[in-house]
């Protein structure tokens, strides 16, 4: 149980355009979603965190009008990084969080999005 | 808040000897503690974790870690390491409630044929 995916797993675009990445709980109802970054060879770093029908909630320093944070259902919550730039290369990885039980004292990561920016 | 601190960044070891990777934590409140392992373009995999009980916790591949409140610290032990152990290491701590984990900035195992 507990599995968490990510779509796509590796996205090329162009500078300026739109990237949407889906997150998913396949398998249990996941009331809080966070979303982290990570760069080569560093740790990961919580951008938001997201409960299911409210607003994300952005770390210092996370641009919310760059990452845009949809958490519209409980099994899927959505990053888009509009208008996309070089910098903004990465690895984005989800997380899931369930409302109980061992659902609640565990976040369970999706596998990954490497997203290029050309 | 929590924090987490991993005082190793790179920790070679030869073939079947033991290895010890470091973390503290700080926290004001009591915390559930996680080691993850991240093989190179991969997304992260769970070793352990202590949420209460045992201090001692035994994980995936042979791994176990123990909890030391005193010492503020959950040290991930292998006693004889493998080349595919080779990856990054990460400690994570959470507080209760609904808070994030907070990840280390991570140990490169590297295992030495």
């Amino acid at each position: 149980g507990a599995v968490v995916s990510q779509h796509p797993s590796w996205v090329i675009c162009k500078s300026g355009t739109s990237v949407k990445i889906e997150c998913r709980s396949l398998d249990f109802q996941a009331t809080t979603m966070f979303w982290y970054r990570q760069f080569p060879k560093q740790s990961l770093m919580l951008m938001a965190t997201s409960n299911e029908g409210s607003k994300a909630t952005y770390e210092q320093g996370v641009e919310k009008d760059k990452f845009l944070i949809n958490h519209a259902s409980l099994t899927l919550s959505t990053l888009t990084v509009t208008s996309a730039h070089p910098e903004d290369s990465s690895f984005y990885i989800c997380s899931a969080r369930g409302a109980s039980g061992g659902y609640y004292n565990e976040q369970f990561f999706g596998p990954g999005t490497r997203l290029t920016v050309l | 808040a929590q924090s987490v601190t991993q005082l190793d960044s790179q920790v070679p070891v030869f073939e079947e000897a033991p290895v010890e990777l470091r973390c503290n934590y700080s926290s004001s409140v009591s915390v559930y503690l996680f080691w993850y392992v991240q093989y190179p373009n991969q997304g992260l995999q769970l070793l352990l974790k202590y949420l209460s009980g045992s201090t001692l916790v035994k994980g995936l591949n042979g791994f176990e870690a123990e909890f030391n409140k005193s010492q503020t610290s959950f040290h991930l032990r292998k006693p004889s390491v493998h080349i595919s152990d080779t990856a990054e290491y990460f400690c994570a701590v959470s507080g209760p409630g609904n808070t994030p984990l907070v990840f280390g900035k991570g140990t490169r195992l590297s295992v030495i044929a």
